[in-house]
């Protein structure tokens, strides 16, 4: 899975700002998956993109947070206004299709203080 | 609503012997299934998968089955060994609400014992 890319591994926020993730698949891949890990929980579906769609965003809150996935450039996740509640493990997934294999990132721990 | 479910939160295994790990899904919609091992403070990697249309597949060490009346699959690791200690998640993919969703378990931590 070292093929996606994820930075930065490690992210430290104050309560109120702005959060930034990248996410760069695998060559190829033109279907990215978001999803949220909070301590000692499983891996909660966030959003699913193609290039330059939101296919399915039904695990992300309405508020604060959003995600693209332009023609050039990664895949962004981005938390608004972030709050203590917001402190996780983020991964994205990339794969080529509906149901093959999707490889994951080596993820991005969000820390808001 | 948790649509795949993995009742057993931890499993240990003496070194050499099979670790069966089980996963319950809902959704008669799922047809693709997956098995990825987790390190901490690591992304998850993939370890096999099957289509509904199979009902067992194999890779060296790992075989995974699935029982579609039951809506249940597991992952056997023959034999086990130390470094196959850490978190499984079985992932489940169907047409669900017209998308493709990969819904994951909560995972089962799994130590081998040496």
């Amino acid at each position: 899975n070292a093929g996606v890319m994820q930075n930065p591994r490690h992210l430290v926020r104050r309560r109120g700002q702005e959060a930034r993730l990248r996410c760069s698949p695998m060559k190829g891949h033109s279907h990215v998956y978001w999803y949220r890990q909070l301590p000692e929980e499983g891996l909660k579906f966030m959003v699913y993109l193609q290039k330059e769609n939101i296919i399915d965003e039904s695990g992300m809150p309405k508020e604060r947070f959003s995600a693209e996935f332009p023609k050039e450039g990664p895949s962004i996740l981005r938390i608004q206004q972030v709050v203590r509640g917001d402190s996780a493990a983020y991964f994205c997934a990339s794969l080529m299709g509906v149901n093959t294999e999707a490889f994951f990132g080596q993820g991005t721990r969000l820390t808001v203080v | 609503d948790q649509q795949v479910k993995q009742n057993s939160p931890s499993l240990s295994v003496q070194e050499g012997r099979i670790s069966i790990l089980n996963c319950d899904y809902t959704n008669s919609m799922f047809d693709y299934f997956l098995w990825y091992k987790k390190y901490p403070a690591e992304g998850p990697t993939f370890l096999i998968s099957i289509s509904s249309i199979k009902d067992k597949n194999e890779d060296g060490r790992f075989t995974v089955f699935l029982n579609k009346s039951a809506k249940h699959l597991s992952l056997h690791i023959v034999p086990s060994q130390p470094g196959d200690s850490a978190v499984y998640f079985c992932a489940a993919s169907g047409d669900t609400s017209g998308t493709y969703k990969y819904i994951f378990g909560t995972g089962t931590r799994l130590k081998v014992l040496a």
